[in-house]
């Protein structure tokens, strides 16, 4: 069963404007949450996490925010560059966990 | 660059064979994980050794096989290979043993096609 969702498969938005990308769970024993980034023919790379003791955590452009009731999170990308144009991989993990868990993705293309 | 090395990148074979596909982590990981991506599906989690043992287990069919050398490269085995296999298989290292401190460094992936 999937345990991190991402309902929407692609995201088109403007340069300039602000992408969001959203991720729900299901496991309340989650407790540490990441966002990875993937280009074509690329391995994810880390992006930005977040810690369930905050509910917000940022890093120039990028900014995660956490909603523990809601079991969800999203990621703000703000001002969205073409250059972020890729696909954003939502991930969770447990306390003592050994593997991440991911979503499916969402595919981001920011246009000129 | 990741730092994280994986070979095969690209690999076409037909079904009933088996393969290996090779990880090297970056230098100074001891964690090393294994993920599968099929068309339209997540990453999902195999396999992890940490320091050449097995720390836990994903969704690995019996099939496949995994193993981490006293040098910590990894490696996965896939046998008796279905179409369904196809599939683009990452390796991840890591420094720590669980997952909630820190991130994972991903390799670029190796490309599985079985006809």
């Amino acid at each position: 069963d999937q345990q991190v969702k991402q309902n929407s498969p692609s995201l088109s938005v403007q340069e300039g404007r602000i992408s969001i990308l959203n991720c729900d769970y299901t496991n309340s024993m989650f407790d540490y949450f990441l966002w990875y980034k993937k280009y074509p023919a690329e391995g994810p790379t880390f992006l930005i996490s977040i810690s369930s003791i905050k509910d917000k955590n940022e890093d120039g452009r990028f900014t995660v925010f956490l909603n523990k009731s809601a079991k969800h999170l999203s990621l703000h990308i703000v001002p969205s560059q073409p250059g972020d144009s890729a696909v954003y991989f939502c991930a969770a993990s447990a306390t003592s966990g050994y593997a991440l868990n991911f979503g499916k993705g969402t595919s981001l293309l920011v246009t000129p | 660059d990741s730092g994280v090395t994986q070979t095969p990148k690209h690999l076409i074979t037909a079904t009933g064979q088996r393969v290996t596909l090779r990880c090297s982590p970056r230098s100074g990981d001891l964690s090393v994980y294994w993920y599968q991506q099929s068309l339209d599906q997540g990453l999902q989690f195999l396999i992890q050794y940490y320091n050449g043992e097995e720390r836990a287990k994903g969704n690995i069919l019996e099939r496949f096989s995994a193993q981490q050398f006293p040098d910590l490269h990894s490696e996965l085995n896939l046998s008796s290979l279905e179409l369904g296999d196809s599939a683009l298989y990452f390796c991840a290292s890591s420094v720590v043993a669980t997952t909630n401190t820190g991130e994972l460094f991903f390799g670029e992936g190796s490309r599985l096609t079985v006809l």
